[in-house]
């Protein structure tokens, strides 16, 4: 059964602090994207990251993907009350046209 | 990217009735997803709707419960039926598109649901 674990489930932490998102999967892929939640929203995408090694960055956000490990990291630099929000990442398997999403991780960022 | 629109975009519903959610692309797509993501959890895919064929669901979804149509490459509907509060979600369509950067799923708005 195909998994997709986030860690941590839920991030409290201050603004201007640093801290790391991370993102485990259980089967092959070269394609893992992170998407944005607000609540009472639907998903925004962030991030398409489409093979190891790959990384991107949009403001305080970046991520990168390696996909020996099955591991994707969503790095938030200096973070900011308007970054609260719940974030998913999702793999899409090499075998068919199917996206599983990860647990979520909710993160709030105090002032 | 695709501009995707659902309706109704909120609905109280009660149980034992049957609803259904328009989702509608501002482009032909080949391939539409349907989501459900329960309260405070992540998303589940209910099936893989290809225009011209049946729906494919995932484990744990049936056709009874979850009809899915796909007249053309820019429509599709998932009717909830005989609604239970168990069945109180929000229901997201999606589609994949290819663009320079490779593919990504775009989400509708989403049609939350409550069941009373």
């Amino acid at each position: 059964e195909l998994k997709v674990e986030q860690n941590p489930l839920f991030l409290s932490m201050q603004e201007g602090k640093n801290y790391t998102i991370y993102c485990n999967y259980s089967t092959t892929s070269d394609r893992l994207y992170w998407y944005r939640q607000d609540p009472g929203k639907s998903l925004e995408s962030l991030f398409v990251l489409l093979s190891n090694g790959a990384v991107k960055q949009e403001g305080r956000l970046m991520a990168s993907l390696d996909t020996k490990a099955r591991l994707s990291t969503l790095h938030i630099t200096a973070a900011v009350h308007d970054l609260s929000a719940t974030y998913f990442c999702a793999v899409d398997t090499n075998t068919g046209n199917q996206f599983y999403f990860g647990t979520g991780t909710s993160l709030t960022v105090i002032p | 990217s695709a501009v995707i629109s659902q309706k109704p975009s909120r609905d109280i519903c009660q149980r034992g009735t049957s609803l259904t959610i328009q989702c509608q692309v501002d482009s032909q797509v080949t391939m539409m997803f349907w989501y459900r993501q329960q309260p405070g959890q992540s998303l589940t895919l209910i099936a893989t709707a290809n225009q011209g064929s049946e729906a494919t669901y995932e484990s744990g979804f049936v056709i009874d419960k979850f009809p899915i149509s796909r007249p053309n490459l820019t429509f599709s509907t998932l009717t909830v039926s005989n609604m239970s509060p168990e069945d109180s979600s929000i229901y997201l369509c999606s589609v994949e598109f290819w663009g320079q950067a490779g593919n990504t799923i775009y989400f509708g708005e989403g049609s939350w649901l409550t069941v009373v």
